[in-house]
């Protein structure tokens, strides 16, 4: 079955950088695009960026320059990293799988992780 | 990119319909069949309830319905139940982006 694993809760200094990743299992990764969004406490969501099957990466206009999306195919892990974190950035990370199906793709999340606290504190 | 905008709060008794809105623009929600919408309980990761604007996921009960009328998603959830309590997202895809709403907390009376 589908599961994303995401790694464990992060505490940062402000200006810091920090690295989440999400390993799949029960698929391909090469076969769907990959996303994160994140959610601040109370807050919404926000969609951050995605990596197409191909490997090219979009992001969010917001986040130009200070986003990162990787991944690792033999190990079927998708990592993020934002770099000069500030108050503003603490959150929950949720690695995101787009739904696909017969070679298309919908536009639509349909397998989420379990999600990745990062806080920014001084 | 803007979120779409989507009331903060929507109530109903059991049984009763309601309607959720998500307004975009020209750019996203008008421009494309690509709309989403999730239901998240507090703690828990969001879950897809509707996608391409009205198509229903594996599982997911036809209490929840989706349309667009411009650039206007709407969600209706019929025969409201207690577990439908919850907070509700739409979504978007916008040319190579994805915007979603504000966020709607539905409460059951």
């Amino acid at each position: 079955q589908v599961h994303l694993e995401q790694s464990g809760t992060e505490v940062m200094k402000p200006g810091a950088s920090v690295k989440v990743s999400c390993k799949a299992s029960g698929f391909t990764l090469t076969n769907y695009h990959m996303h994160w969004v994140r959610q601040a406490q109370g807050q919404g969501l926000e969609w951050l960026g995605v990596i197409n099957p191909g490997g090219i990466k979009t992001y969010a206009q917001q986040l130009q320059g200070r986003f990162t999306m990787t991944r690792d195919t033999s190990t079927g892990t998708v990592y993020m990293e934002l770099s000069s974190l500030t108050f503003e950035d603490t959150a929950m990370y949720y690695c995101v799988r787009e739904g696909c199906s017969g070679g298309a793709c919908y536009q639509y999340f349909d397998y989420w992780g379990q999600g990745t606290v990062v806080t920014v504190s001084s | 990119q803007s979120a779409l905008t989507q009331p903060a709060s929507v109530s109903g008794s059991p049984g009763q319909s309601i309607t959720i809105s998500c307004t975009g623009t020209s750019s996203d929600v008008g421009r494309y069949n690509r709309v989403s919408w999730y239901q998240q309980y507090p703690g828990k990761a969001p879950k897809v309830i509707i996608y391409e604007v009205s198509k229903w996921p594996s599982g997911i009960s036809n209490r929840f319905s989706g349309s667009k009328s411009g650039n206007t998603a709407s969600l209706v959830i019929s025969g409201l139940q207690a577990e439908d309590e919850a907070d509700y997202y739409c979504c978007s895809h916008a040319d190579t982006f994805y915007v979603f709403g504000t966020g709607t907390t539905v409460t059951v009376l």
